[in-house]
């Protein structure tokens, strides 16, 4: 199975400062397609998983461009450029370029 | 608007049965694999079943801790994915999620609430 490590696992945050959490598989995400399919979740207290980024750097609809995800091979990190309170939550990277669909631990995001 | 809703959820002596539905709207549901993923109670996200779309043979792929205990079916002319879960034990005590399983797994339901538990 592909482990996938994040950092950090908690993160507080000043509101309208940037955040970043790095994603790690412990082998490459590159399908034989050629996508590598690494993908990031956000989820808010209470709610289910919502997908932010698909495909190491494709917003979702809907997603506000404050999110941005970037890497290659087996190394990705999540950015948000100045972070605001609705942003609170867990944040998860998942793969799916092989079975089983495996993700990171998760990171909480706070604000200060 | 895509929707997809769980249901089947609830309260469940080990050993027992369960079976999950998926119901959803706005998409042509056959054209999409279906996947299943739990969470327990203050833990992170686990992916369990996925089902490919008739189109790709509607073969299945599972976790190897419900293997041989949960089957992921699918009637898409209702739109409607299901998850039957036998053998239920305290560990699979979780919220349930289906999801549409694209290119990123855009679109998650709300989640359905599984407690085993004598």
């Amino acid at each position: 199975d592909i482990v996938m490590t994040q950092t950090p696992l908690f993160s507080p945050v000043t509101l309208g400062q940037p955040a970043s959490i790095s994603c790690r598989s412990s082998q490459s995400l590159v399908h034989s397609d050629g996508n590598t399919f690494l993908s990031w979740l956000q989820q808010r207290p209470g709610q289910p998983p919502r997908l932010l980024i698909y495909k190491i750097s494709n917003r979702f609809s809907g997603v506000p461009d404050r999110f941005s995800g970037s890497g290659a091979g087996t190394d990705f990190t999540l950015k948000i450029s100045r972070v605001e309170a609705e942003d609170v939550g867990v944040y998860y990277c998942m793969q799916a370029t092989q079975f089983p669909r495996t993700f990171g631990q998760g990171t909480k995001l706070e604000i200060k | 608007e895509v929707q997809l809703v769980e249901s089947g959820g609830g309260l469940v002596e080990p050993g027992r049965s369960l079976r999950l539905s998926c119901t959803a709207s706005g998409i042509t549901f056959g054209d999409d694999a279906v996947s299943w993923f739990r969470q327990a109670p203050g833990k992170g996200l686990e992916w369990i079943s996925f089902i490919r779309s008739k189109a790709f043979g509607g073969t299945t792929e599972y976790a190897a801790s419900v293997k041989g205990r949960f089957t992921i079916s699918r009637d898409d002319s209702q739109s409607i994915a299901y998850l039957q879960m036998n053998g239920l034990n305290t560990e699979d005590t979780a919220v349930y999620y289906c999801t549409r399983a694209d290119y990123g797994y855009s679109h998650w339901g709300q989640g359905t609430l599984v407690t085993v538990s004598s």
